[in-house]
């Protein structure tokens, strides 16, 4: 799997966009990009992923650049309830649809102040 | 529907002993993997079952294994536990080629 590079942590204010930036330049054309957060002491939480579009749902939006060397997730409008670490994954999308490993790196400590 | 659930939450084994882990995923999801969580290695993938067959295996040793039954329910065993499993094992389940659901983890404490 392409490797990812993540800041190491950020600061958001509460009711503001959060942007975390992404970069996977090593990123094939099969190679998906996924997003999961883990707050303190759960299960990671799956948010998003995409391929070359820009995704949305009720969480967050993914913004893939045309090059997809790199993406950035954006979470509309922070809350204290999204301080957690962020994970930006890219994987291959094998065809068989579950049959995949997710490869966690450090992720971004995402801290959102009031 | 009910989220992933892992039994059993908390566990504390002597090194030595063997542990059983219980994952049971969301209605519906056939595929099921395995990962541990420790503050030094951080996510670890230990491996996936799909339909009752493991179809990709991490880099753990012999000692850890798995299985899952016809209902998708899975297991994970750990033999002849050392000091070093102590870590967070969280399961999760997946239905296509979407995100995988994680469950709580079961807290192993190796003393």
């Amino acid at each position: 799997d392409a490797k990812t590079t993540q800041p190491t942590s950020m600061d958001c204010a509460e009711g503001r966009a959060a942007n975390l930036p992404c970069n996977h330049s090593t990123i094939s054309g099969n190679e998906y990009v996924y997003w999961y957060r883990q707050i303190h002491s759960q299960g990671p939480q799956y948010i998003i992923h995409g391929l070359k579009n820009n995704e949305t749902n009720e969480m967050a939006s993914l913004i893939i650049t045309e090059d997809r060397k790199s993406s950035t997730l954006i979470l509309p409008h922070a809350t204290l309830r999204d301080t957690a670490v962020y994970y930006c994954i890219v994987r291959v999308e094998t065809g068989g649809g579950s049959n995949y490993k997710l490869t966690f790196g450090k992720g971004t400590l995402l801290t959102v102040n009031p | 529907k009910a989220g992933v659930t892992q039994t059993p939450r908390y566990l504390i084994k002597t090194r030595g002993q063997q542990v059983t882990l219980s994952c049971s995923p969301i209605s519906g999801h056939r595929s099921v993997s395995w990962y541990q969580q420790t503050p030094g290695q951080g996510l670890q993938f230990l491996f996936e079952y799909f339909s009752e067959t493991q179809r990709n295996k991490g880099n753990f040793p012999g000692r850890f294994s798995g299985r899952q039954f016809s209902n998708s329910r899975s297991e994970m065993n750990v033999s002849t536990l050392e000091l070093g499993d102590s870590a967070l094992y969280l399961c999760a389940s997946s239905l296509g080629s979407g995100g995988k659901y994680f469950g709580p983890g079961t807290r192993l404490t190796v003393t």
